[in-house]
């Protein structure tokens, strides 16, 4: 069982489309990141939110933190298909867990 | 700033073997974490070290070890390879930064057990 549950787990849209994806648990988490992943490569590091209702904002990309610091969602705008690849969110617990991911393409 | 860098990035074995890979963190990090990445289990942790000292481990095997160095550079082995092994392995070193946990993760090293 997954600490940190990620929706949906694909997700195929088309260049110009806005999407939302969700990681969600029932534990509280000290801080939550965002990373994304491409093919042959290792995650990187896209945001850490902190407070719960913090909301940060990354050009097209907008991450938002629970009010009870248990859930997080990514937002994107206007997806372009540089925006492909794989999405985890990571929760510090008593080490660093990490949701299954939501792979994302956007279709030129 | 360099980033992580790891060795080798690809690597092939046979069942039975062992295998030892390598990373080398950001400068200044002194907190070196591995993690196997598999499509079926994802990212999963295996052990952190932090100034040569093992600080927390996953739920992996005594076939998975590490050991850190006091230049920071970190290594971790695999005993006695089984085909379930076939992964991607990725290192990441962290740094506390304003109260906060990041990673900053290398490219990996994908081994596959043949």
């Amino acid at each position: 069982t997954q600490l940190l549950e990620q929706s949906p787990q694909f997700l195929s849209i088309q260049e110009g489309e806005n999407l939302t994806v969700y990681c969600n648990s029932s534990s509280v988490f000290s801080s939550l990141q965002w990373y994304r992943q491409e093919p042959g490569e290792g995650p990187v590091l896209l945001v850490t939110v902190v407070t719960g209702g913090e909301v940060k904002k990354l050009k097209r990309l907008t991450f938002q933190f629970g009010d009870a610091r248990k859930d997080s969602s990514l937002h994107i705008t206007a997806a372009q298909p540089g925006d492909t690849g794989l999405y985890l969110c990571a929760g510090s617990y008593n080490d660093m867990r990490f949701g299954a991911g939501t792979r994302l393409t956007v279709k030129p | 700033k360099a980033g992580v860098t790891q060795t080798p990035r690809y690597l092939i074995k046979t069942r039975g073997q062992q295998v030892t890979l390598s990373c080398s963190p950001i400068s200044g990090h002194r907190s070196v974490s591995w993690y196997q990445q598999t499509p079926g289990q994802g990212l999963q942790f295996l052990f952190e070290y932090f100034s040569e000292t093992q600080r927390n481990k996953g739920n992996f095997p005594g076939r998975f070890s590490g050991r850190q160095f006091s230049n920071s550079r970190s290594e971790m082995n695999v005993s006695t390879l089984e085909l379930g092994d076939s992964a991607l392995y990725l290192c990441a070193s962290s740094l506390w930064t304003s109260g906060v946990y990041e990673q900053y993760f290398g490219p990996g090293t994908r081994l596959t057990v043949t």
